[in-house]
């Protein structure tokens, strides 16, 4: 079974300041790493695929940057806003012949006004 | 709008009775995948299934079944519940191509007293 763990647990910014979350995974085996933004009362919300060793992508004021060799993701938030507060999660997609999805525990932030 | 539906969004049931959990997606997709979310713990996968009539264990199959006798429709059955199910469950679809997102369903809330 793949261990994805995610740090911090939880985080508190203030508005304005720029963060960044780390989600690792094995490298072994590897398709694909997922990133999330998860609202409470609501379900998890879809904002990266990234599946090449390198890649970066970017959504606004979020970007996401993979290594697939040594096994990590950063998700940064540029200029945090209260709106940001969520729970951000990473899932680790490995291929063996499966197509399985392991999920870190998230990290929790609360961006303060 | 493309979205995943789950029936229903809550539900208390007694040990022993026999619940099925549907759930359905408009965006014509082959992977369906079913999590449960309890606290502490990151998403946990139950079952998955990449086309009709194709299903495979997650991490946590015991205690449930599925079946994909459609392509839209990807139940979740539990014959006997107990205490321990007692979870949120989300139902989740994506497409086969390794940058497609997954999309959430709204939850289930279980309880099973």
């Amino acid at each position: 079974i793949l261990n994805v763990e995610q740090s911090p647990q939880s985080l508190h910014v203030q508005e304005g300041d720029s963060t960044n979350f780390t989600c690792s995974f094995p490298s072994s085996n590897f398709y694909a790493l997922h990133w999330y933004r998860w609202e409470t009362a609501k379900s998890p919300e879809a904002l990266f695929v990234m599946t090449l060793n390198g890649d970066e992508k970017k959504k606004g004021r979020i970007s996401a940057t993979l290594n697939t060799k040594e096994g990590y993701s950063y998700l940064y938030i540029k200029g945090s806003q209260p709106e940001d507060s969520a729970t951000y999660l990473c899932a680790s997609g490995a291929t063996s012949g499966t197509y399985k999805y392991i999920f870190g525990t998230g990290t929790r932030l609360k961006v303060l006004a | 709008e493309a979205q995943v539906t789950q029936n229903p969004r809550y539900l208390i049931t007694v040990t022993g009775k026999k619940l099925t959990v549907t759930c359905s997606q408009n965006m014509n997709h082959e992977y369906m995948s079913w999590y449960r979310q309890d606290p502490g713990l990151g998403l946990r996968q139950i079952y998955y299934s990449m086309n009709v009539e194709v299903t495979d264990k997650g991490d946590v199959p015991e205690g449930y079944k599925v079946s994909r006798k459609e392509k839209r429709n990807f139940p979740l059955i539990l014959e006997s519940p107990s205490p321990n199910q007692t979870s949120l469950y989300f139902c989740a679809s994506r497409g086969l191509e390794v940058h497609n997102e997954q999309f959430f369903g709204p939850g289930t809330r279980l309880t099973v007293l």
